[in-house]
């Protein structure tokens, strides 16, 4: 079982709409969460990160943790061209910084 | 948030040479990593760059081949020994602000022919 697994892309959505994005994790006791955005070609580009269950909001973008259900996802609001991207999901276990990512996944925003 | 400047961005190499990647950070930090990202891939991490001693590696990973220095808590460098066309990937550098977030170079990108 892989350490960080994201929902298998791509995913396009409308502009305006959500985007929805999932990761699960194995390590039970991870303790930070982190979501990245990278364009083509770039290095990945903190969005946000969550450390506790529940919702956290930073403009168009919430983070939504799930410990129990080892669960968390980034929801986009509003989406734009300019979202269109690959989102990667990281995740540090207890008592470390060496970040684990997902995949990631590839979101297309149509005009 | 720190800035991170990794040097070169970009470098083309003939395989059997050695490439040597520099990451410098305008603050001091206690926590720098090396990941390598293959063309298609999500991001691997290599190693943390200890200061003052020997980095720790990850599995897959030895000294020999990827052999990194930190002399102080703002630079550290990452060298690609002895090259082959496997090794064409990003590699960049992270550090951890406050304890809390994890910010990354922009990458060097390393193609070897």
């Amino acid at each position: 079982q892989k350490e960080v697994e994201q929902n298998s892309g791509p995913l396009s959505v409308p502009e305006g709409a959500i985007a929805s994005l999932n990761c699960t994790y194995s390590d039970r006791g991870s303790q930070s969460f982190f979501w990245y955005r990278q364009y083509s070609g770039k290095s990945p580009e903190l969005i946000m990160f969550i450390y506790s269950n529940g919702d956290k909001e930073d403009g168009r973008f919430t983070a939504q943790l799930n410990k129990a259900s080892q669960y968390v996802s980034l929801l986009i609001r509003d989406s734009q061209p300019s979202d269109s991207a690959t989102y990667l999901c990281a995740v540090n276990p207890p008592n470390d910084y060496k970040l684990s990512f997902g995949a990631g996944t590839t979101v297309t925003v149509r005009a | 948030s720190a800035v991170i400047s990794q040097k070169p961005s970009r470098d083309i190499c003939q395989r059997g040479t050695s490439l040597t990647i520099q990451c410098q950070v305008d603050s001091q930090v206690t926590m720098m990593f090396w990941y390598r990202q293959q063309p298609g891939q999500s991001l691997t991490l290599i190693a943390t760059a200890n200061q003052g001693s020997e980095a720790t590696y990850e599995s897959g990973f030895v000294i020999d081949k990827f052999p990194i220095s930190r002399p102080n808590l703002t630079f550290s460098t990452l060298t690609v020994s002895n090259m082959s066309p496997e090794d064409s990937s990003i590699y960049l550098c992270s550090v951890w602000q406050a304890d809390t977030e994890a910010f990354f170079g922009q990458g060097t990108r390393l193609t070897v022919v």
